[in-house]
């Protein structure tokens, strides 16, 4: 069974470095999603991607945050800056059809800030 | 104020009972969204509805739109089924992105 692959699994990073966590979606979905989890909350929306473009985000995705889908396979996302409070599991879905439709999890991204 | 509220937080049972997890959401929505996450953090889809009921396996969803409230049922528990269960909703007009309760953590004793 197809499924969305992120990489790394864990990545530790010093306040102030730029980050780029990777993920691998479903080749044939289209609509791909970004969320995060602190550790002990819920998991929140950052952004959506449809069509090379973001189609909607939250007011965490700031100008720190970036996406893009370089290689037209995997979907990226960027953290210029981290903060100490970008430490967060983070997670990319994908689905075929946006709304209606099932989401599928990678595994997660799990990013320590120090 | 969450918009998307479940009970309990945490629900311990015995292996064999009857779960209901229930999700209330205040905004309207095009589908609502059962998720279910391991301990290790990865999370898998168990149901997307709109309405009515669905049913896979030992685990049923219902979602009544008109009073804004989903359950989630697990027939005839097991200790396998130990995770934290999260209730999402698509906010109506979205692109599918997902509003998120805070979960419902059960664990079924042997």
């Amino acid at each position: 069974e197809p499924e969305v692959t992120q990489t790394p699994s864990h990545q530790v990073t010093q306040m102030g470095q730029e980050v780029i966590l990777r993920c691998v979606p479903i080749s044939n979905h289209l609509y791909f999603y970004w969320y995060r989890q602190i550790l002990g909350q819920k998991v929140e929306f950052l952004v959506s991607f449809y069509n090379n473009e973001i189609s909607e985000k939250s007011e965490i995705f700031d100008d720190q945050f970036s996406v893009e889908r370089p290689d037209g396979s995997n979907f990226t996302l960027k953290i210029r800056s981290t903060k100490l409070e970008d430490s967060a599991m983070y997670f990319c879905a994908n689905n075929d059809g946006g709304a209606y439709n099932e989401q599928f999890f990678g595994p997660g991204t799990r990013l320590t800030v120090l | 104020k969450n918009e998307v509220e479940q009970s309990p937080q945490n629900l311990t049972a015995q292996e064999g009972e009857f779960i209901t997890i229930n999700c209330s959401y205040s905004v309207g929505i095009s589908a609502l969204h059962w998720l279910q996450q391991h301990p290790g953090g990865g999370i898998v889809s168990l149901f997307m509805l709109s309405s009515g009921k669905k049913k896979h396996g030992r685990l049923i969803a219902t979602i009544n739109i008109q009073e804004k409230h989903s359950s989630l049922h697990i027939t005839a528990s097991h200790p396998r089924d130990s995770a934290v269960y999260i209730c999402a909703v698509e906010s109506r007009g979205s692109q599918g992105n997902l509003i998120f309760g805070k979960g419902t953590k059960l664990s079924v004793k042997p």
